[in-house]
């Protein structure tokens, strides 16, 4: 079946801008979307891009797919302690967005 | 708006008890969708739901009943608790097929 991964650990120090990176393995993706979850919370979306874009801008976030590589990094200018949490990649077959498959989730401590 | 509404916050069960998770959205979305979260995983889908009277099973349905009698309103039960249910449960709703879910806050279940 599908299946997305991500390294499940990044540390940066506040100032620094963060990456995260994700593979996924199912072609027909149509939509990758970004997930944040602060602790005991539930989950708020980022972001989200088409998978015929290569890149999406949102003020401090950056999406950048490698459609070929099957390849999405978020990366997060000038990372806040407030940034501290968990990531999750997830994607979306052409099913439907209510059908997401998730990866395990990259938890970002930012040092102050 | 409410948004997506998830009763109880908490709650334990003894093994072979039987419970309702409660799910509500007040946004007219079509798609509902329930989602458990376990340590160091990341979200995997159980059921949902394209509309009222129509439900179908995600990734880990086993040991799940779901009804969509109303557009409202997406119930999850447990038949016979176990401890493998131990998890935190959310539910999430889409207005149309592509769009972005919205999650709910999450259950957090322990099963003893």
């Amino acid at each position: 079946g599908e299946d997305v991964e991500q390294s499940l650990f990044l540390s940066v120090r506040e100032g620094d801008s963060s990456v995260i990176n994700c593979t996924y393995t199912d072609s027909s993706s149509t939509y990758l979307y970004w997930y944040k979850q602060e602790p005991g919370a539930g989950l708020q979306l980022l972001t989200y891009i088409f998978s015929n874009m290569d890149m999406k801008q949102d003020q401090r976030l950056t999406v950048l797919l490698n459609k070929k590589d099957k390849h999405l990094s978020l990366r997060i200018a000038d990372t806040q302690t407030g940034d501290s949490a968990i990531y999750f990649c997830a994607e979306s077959s052409g099913a439907g967005s209510y059908q997401l498959t998730f990866g395990k989730g990259t938890k970002l401590s930012v040092i102050p | 708006n409410a948004g997506v509404t998830q009763t109880p916050k908490f709650q334990v069960l003894k093994t072979g008890q039987s419970m309702t998770l409660q799910c509500a959205q007040d946004m007219n979305h079509e798609y509902m969708s329930w989602y458990r979260q376990d340590p160091g995983m990341g979200l995997r889908l159980i059921h949902y739901s394209v509309g009222a009277g129509i439900t179908d099973q995600g990734e880990v349905p086993n040991g799940y009943n779901v009804s969509r009698s109303t557009t409202e309103d997406f119930p999850l039960r447990l038949l016979s608790a176990a401890p493998s249910q131990t998890s935190v449960y959310f539910c999430a709703s889409t207005l149309r097929r592509t769009d972005t879910q919205y999650f709910g806050p999450g259950t957090r279940l322990t099963v003893l």
